[in-house]
């Protein structure tokens, strides 16, 4: 069974940084590209960022370009993202999403997602 | 950026049939067959329901239904169930400069 558990959110000034982790089983970790996205409380699901299997190639949504990293460890089926600079408009819950066997462009498995809340 | 165009509701009887648009440019929808639409009841995680375009998850009944036209994609949901009632949402593949786009979400009611 796939299963997806987020990790390291919580409660950050404006300006501070945060790391999220996602770790993965019952699937092959190191054989799907991964994302993350993320959904503000009561609005739509944006697409934050995703990494191909390997970890070589990244992509980030323009609104976290510069600020965002994202990361894998496959030895430890974990991936992660580091926040930095983080704005108000950053608070959201986070959900690691599974990139589908043909594509990345689906996401067949979604963890419970965590909580990031941005505020002074 | 721009997310992908959806009415924000729609609506229909048990038993019947409803068709949710999502509508995109020639640079995401129109470009590529790689159209996913997402199901989430409230509180919950979205379910992926159809991924590039036409194509079914196993497990998801086959009620459900994917198909594009140019640079809009539409999913339909045939024989309308209370269980359907939730949020749907697409997404696209827009290219290797931006990625994923989502819709901003459509809230079907099953009357």
């Amino acid at each position: 069974e796939v299963q997806l558990l987020e990790s390291g959110g919580g409660l950050v000034q404006p300006g501070g940084s945060l790391r999220l982790s996602c770790t993965a089983s019952g699937f092959s970790f190191s054989a799907y590209a991964m994302n993350w996205v993320r959904q503000a409380p009561g609005k739509g699901l944006e697409w934050v960022s995703g990494l191909s299997g390997s970890g070589g190639s990244t992509y980030y949504a323009d609104s976290v370009k510069g600020r965002f990293t994202i990361s894998r460890d496959n030895s430890k089926n974990t991936l992660f993202l580091q926040m930095n600079s983080l704005r108000v408009e950053d608070t959201a819950l986070y959900y690691c999403a599974k990139g589908l066997a043909s594509s990345n462009y689906g996401f067949d498995y979604w963890g419970q997602g965590t909580l990031v809340t941005v505020s002074s | 950026q721009s997310a992908l165009t959806q009415p924000p509701s729609a609506s229909g009887s048990p038993g019947q049939s409803v068709t949710i648009s999502c509508t995109g440019t020639s640079s995401d929808v129109g470009g590529y067959n790689y159209v996913s639409w997402y199901q989430q009841h409230p509180g919950k995680v979205p379910k992926l329901m159809i991924y590039e375009v036409t194509k079914r998850p196993s497990g998801v009944p086959d009620r459900f239904s994917g198909s594009k036209s140019g640079n809009t994609a539409s999913l339909t949901v045939s024989g309308l169930q209370a269980e359907d009632e939730a949020d749907y949402y697409c997404s696209s593949y827009a290219g290797i400069n931006n990625f994923v786009f989502f819709g901003g979400g459509t809230k079907l009611t099953v009357l």
